[in-house]
């Protein structure tokens, strides 16, 4: 079976940095997405990540280890509109894509 | 260029009935895939189509159909619906066929009585 496993809820103050893990068991693995959706809001790609290694996008920084079939999002600078779900997400075959439950990330001021 | 759009946004419908959720890819996206999201969880994966052909299918019985028109748009059917089904319906489109970066649209938000 495919399970992907991150924290329930985190909780930074404003200016921080913050990491959300995710770790993964899955056969034909792809790629490791990164999404973002705010309460009553859709999902939002942030990232992705085919390779090893840390991909940056401004704020937003993504890492992925196929070894350790692991990977995080880092954020950055936070701000209060940071405050939202974040989901990882496995890319299965090519074609499939399973999520996370999801991160609920707090910033607090 | 106008996002991911879907129709209806909200739907109330009862138990054994069944319903048509459409969707709408972003211009030039040939990928579509559905996913039912319930309060509090990720996305679960429904299907996902490409060149108007099905490529994929999650854990969902055989109430639940989908086709992609030529156009790209897409469909979303479920039959003798349950109390269960009751969920945000989410579309997403991409531009080729592996789903490194997907587009979601509103959702559609059915509501099973």
């Amino acid at each position: 079976g495919q399970s992907l496993e991150q924290p329930s809820e985190v909780t930074a103050v404003e200016g921080a940095i913050v990491q959300i893990n995710c770790t993964y068991q899955t056969s034909g693995f792809y790629g490791l997405s990164w999404y973002q959706q705010h309460d009553g809001g859709a999902p939002t790609f942030l990232s992705y990540n085919a390779l090893d290694g840390l991909e940056e996008t401004g704020r937003f920084s993504s890492f992925l280890s196929r070894s350790d079939s692991y990977g995080y999002l880092l954020l950055q600078e936070l701000q209060m509109k940071d405050s939202a779900s974040y989901f990882c997400a496995v890319n299965v075959g090519g074609f499939k894509t399973i999520f996370g439950a999801g991160t609920r990330l707090f910033v607090k001021a | 260029d106008a996002g991911v759009t879907q129709s209806p946004t909200h739907l109330i419908k009862t138990r054994g009935q069944q319903v048509t959720l459409r969707c709408s890819p972003i211009s030039g996206h040939k990928s579509v895939s559905w996913y039912q999201q319930v309060l509090g969880q990720g996305p679960q994966f429904i299907f996902q189509y490409y060149e108007k052909e099905e490529r994929g299918r999650g854990n969902f019985p055989d109430r639940f159909s989908a086709r992609q028109f030529p156009n790209y748009s897409s469909e979303l059917n479920v039959n003798a619906l349950l109390l269960g089904d009751s969920a945000l319906y989410l579309c997403a489109s991409g531009r080729g066929l592996e789903p490194r970066e997907q587009y979601f649209g509103p959702g559609t938000r059915l509501t099973v009585t």
